[in-house]
């Protein structure tokens, strides 16, 4: 049973750019979330998406979007990229409100 | 206030003896607590979940204190694999599932 995954494993992008990170649930799971953490941090929400709707948010920008798919996987998407949007972002499955378990992370770093 | 707080150590324990960390959590409609571990650049993974009741498994016991907002993690007969960063996480609460992290607290287990 495969678990969480992502894609890609590492990223550099250049400051203004945009990027799009996917990932794929955990078998049988529905929800997908998004968290951003930086060096030294805890994870920091990003969103949540559950039957193809975002259904909350943190407090993070506009330029921050995703997307649901039919298949339950989701993508996260970042415009006009900023020097502080380096991290590794993590995505979890979930069914509802029950434990997330998290992918591997995709690391990115703006240069 | 931050919304989940934890002493980010490191806490240095000869292997062998037993560690206790506490978190505090700011929101009491919180409806769902848990322990993650996660190794350096490695994804959080789901430790264990947290009940009123106090759970245990194996060498590890949880305790939640609501009327405290307070949640505990012990530790007994600690290994060197045990050498972590240990995130206390809360969720739910207005109908909010995304995860709420602590910075984290760092254990290192010395031979």
């Amino acid at each position: 049973d495969a678990g969480v995954t992502q894609s890609p494993t590492h990223l550099i992008k250049t400051r203004g750019q945009q990027v799009t990170l996917r990932c794929s649930p955990k078998s049988g799971h529905d929800t997908v979330s998004w968290y951003q953490q930086a060096l030294g941090q805890g994870p920091q929400f990003i969103f949540q998406y559950y039957e193809e709707e975002e259904r909350q948010r943190g407090n993070f920008p506009d330029r921050f979007s995703g997307h649901q798919f039919p298949n339950y996987s989701s993508e996260l998407n970042v415009n006009a990229l900023l020097l502080g949007d380096s991290a590794l972002y993590l995505c979890a499955s979930s069914l509802r409100r029950r434990e997330a378990f998290f992918g591997q992370g995709t690391r990115l770093t703006v240069v | 206030r931050k919304e989940v707080e934890q002493d980010p150590g490191p806490f240095n324990v000869p292997e062998g003896a037993t560690v206790a960390f506490n978190c505090t959590y700011s929101n009491s409609a919180s409806q769902s607590f848990f322990w993650y571990r996660q190794d350096c650049r490695k994804e959080p993974k789901l430790l264990m979940s947290v009940y009123s009741s106090g759970n245990e498994d194996g060498r590890f016991t949880a305790q939640l204190n609501r009327a405290s907002q307070y949640i505990s993690l012990l530790i007994r007969d600690s290994k060197l694999s045990d050498s972590a960063t240990y995130l206390c996480v809360v969720a739910g609460g207005g109908g909010a599932d995304g995860l709420t992290f602590g910075k984290g607290t760092h254990l290192i287990i010395q031979p």
